[in-house]
């Protein structure tokens, strides 16, 4: 019963370098998201995708981007790397209206 | 903008006590109210969600709903070393496929 897997666990890039964080689910969920959490910063909203086939920008999107590859997949793509993108990154999903969201383990990234 | 508003504690209660967390939203619209509860390094889980003014009970758990007032809040009853965590609050808009709105989280305590 995975629920939602998010892979790296940890990762550590330097300034200027691109990554992809993967995340999948297999809850059937319609709905997936991505966060970062900064201490003091509470969760932010980066992207979502309400739908397959569909993305929009969350409250902090600048730096990043997004692909909803399919039902179960969607990856944060980082293209060029700062030192502010240092967090910790966490993939949600959630099903139907009203439904609360369920969280993957988190990605812990560095950018030195 | 819509903001989900939480004091960040330490919240300090004696284990067995009542510990009572609170959280106001400023969307009157919003209809669906989550609390999550993220120990320190983990992702956020859910513990309670209310859709409906009034209290809902699960175990030691009790969510409180005033939609009039714009205040839910989280009782946990006899409260034990391992209920220390932050306890995050969501809220999620009147449309019901939009992402939540966290709060920065009340940071609990419990002390043996």
């Amino acid at each position: 019963n995975a629920g939602v897997t998010q892979t790296p666990k940890f990762q550590v890039l330097k300034t200027g370098q691109s990554m992809t964080l993967q995340c999948a689910q297999d809850m059937n969920h319609n709905s997936m998201y991505w966060y970062r959490q900064d201490p003091g910063m509470g969760l932010r909203l980066i992207y979502y995708s309400a739908s397959e086939g569909t993305t929009d920008k969350g409250e902090v999107p600048n730096g990043y981007n997004v692909s909803r590859l399919n039902k179960r997949e969607f990856s944060l793509r980082l293209e060029s790397a700062a030192p502010s993108q240092t967090s910790v990154y966490f993939c949600a999903s959630s099903g139907q209206d009203y439904q609360p969201q369920h969280f993957g383990d988190g990605t812990r990234l560095s950018i030195l | 903008q819509k903001e989900v508003e939480q004091n960040s504690g330490p919240l300090s209660v004696p284990e067995g006590a009542i510990a009572s967390l609170n959280c106001t939203y400023s969307d009157r619209g919003s209809q669906s109210f989550f609390w999550y509860r993220q120990y320190s390094g983990k992702s956020p889980e859910l513990i309670m969600f209310i859709y409906s003014n009034g209290d809902k009970e699960d175990g030691r758990f009790t969510a409180q709903l005033n939609k009039a007032s714009q205040y839910v809040s989280l009782l946990i009853r006899d409260s034990q070393p391992s209920d220390s965590a932050t306890y995050l609050c969501a809220v999620m808009g009147s449309s019901g496929n939009t992402p939540l709105v966290f709060g920065k989280g009340t940071r609990l305590s419990v002390i043996a």
